[in-house]
């Protein structure tokens, strides 16, 4: 029984490149959430994402950063030209209906450097 | 605006004792409650959740107490064991902030053998 599963568990980029992060939903979940943590913080919601739509997406930085769910696959968080403020652990969550509890992955910690 | 914080930043217990961790919530929409435990290097474990038309929710050794009045959540840990280090953090959601969590700070707990 497999739960919410992230690849990569860590990741280096150098300024300007593009990161691309990957989130599994728990088996029979179609809602998926991406959040992102600071050193020492709590987490802050970045979107959410039905297969194929983007329900909420109000945590979302404007320039560089896109999610998508796509009816077949993981969900994808890209980040184009990464700088070192995107150094982060960012967490997917998932939930097998909307308002049901949303349970974590184990995160991609990127680092920029 | 809509924040979760929490009291407490560092809570020492001796193992054995129970412990308490404490959080504010502002928004007074907010309808559901979760508590998440966070260890080193590990996406937030879900622990226990309430339902705003619920005060109090137990569990094995945990509970969650909710009081709308004054928009206070606590969670009650019995017979802390050394497993239970870790951070812990509230989060809520509900009413205009729709599905996302939005997450306190966190509390980190310290068990003393």
């Amino acid at each position: 029984n497999a739960g919410v599963m992230q690849n990569p568990r860590h990741l280096v980029r150098r300024r300007g490149q593009e990161a691309r992060l990957r989130c599994s939903p728990m088996k029979g979940h179609s809602h998926v959430y991406w959040y992102r943590q600071l050193p020492e913080e709590g987490l802050k919601f970045m979107v959410y994402l039905q297969k194929e739509n983007i329900i909420d997406e109000s945590g979302m930085p404007k320039e560089r950063f896109s999610a998508e769910f796509p009816k077949e696959g993981p969900s994808i968080l890209r980040i184009q030209q990464v700088v070192r403020g995107d150094s982060a652990a960012y967490f997917c969550a998932s939930s097998a209906l909307r308002g049901d509890t949303q349970y974590f992955g184990p995160g991609t910690r990127l680092t920029v450097l | 605006g809509e924040s979760v914080g929490l009291h407490l930043p560092t809570l020492s217990v001796q193992e054995g004792d129970n412990s308490i961790i404490n959080c504010a919530y502002s928004n007074s929409a907010s309808d559901y409650f979760i508590w998440y435990k966070q260890e080193s290097g590990k996406g937030p474990q879900f622990i226990i959740d309430i339902r705003s038309n619920m005060d109090k929710r137990q569990g094995q050794r945990v509970t969650v107490l909710l009081n709308k009045t004054v928009k206070h959540l606590s969670l009650q840990i019995a017979a802390t064991q050394p497993g239970d280090s870790a951070v812990y953090f509230c989060a809520e959601s509900g009413g205009a902030a729709g599905n996302k969590l939005t997450f306190g700070g966190g509390t980190r707990v310290l068990v003393k053998p």
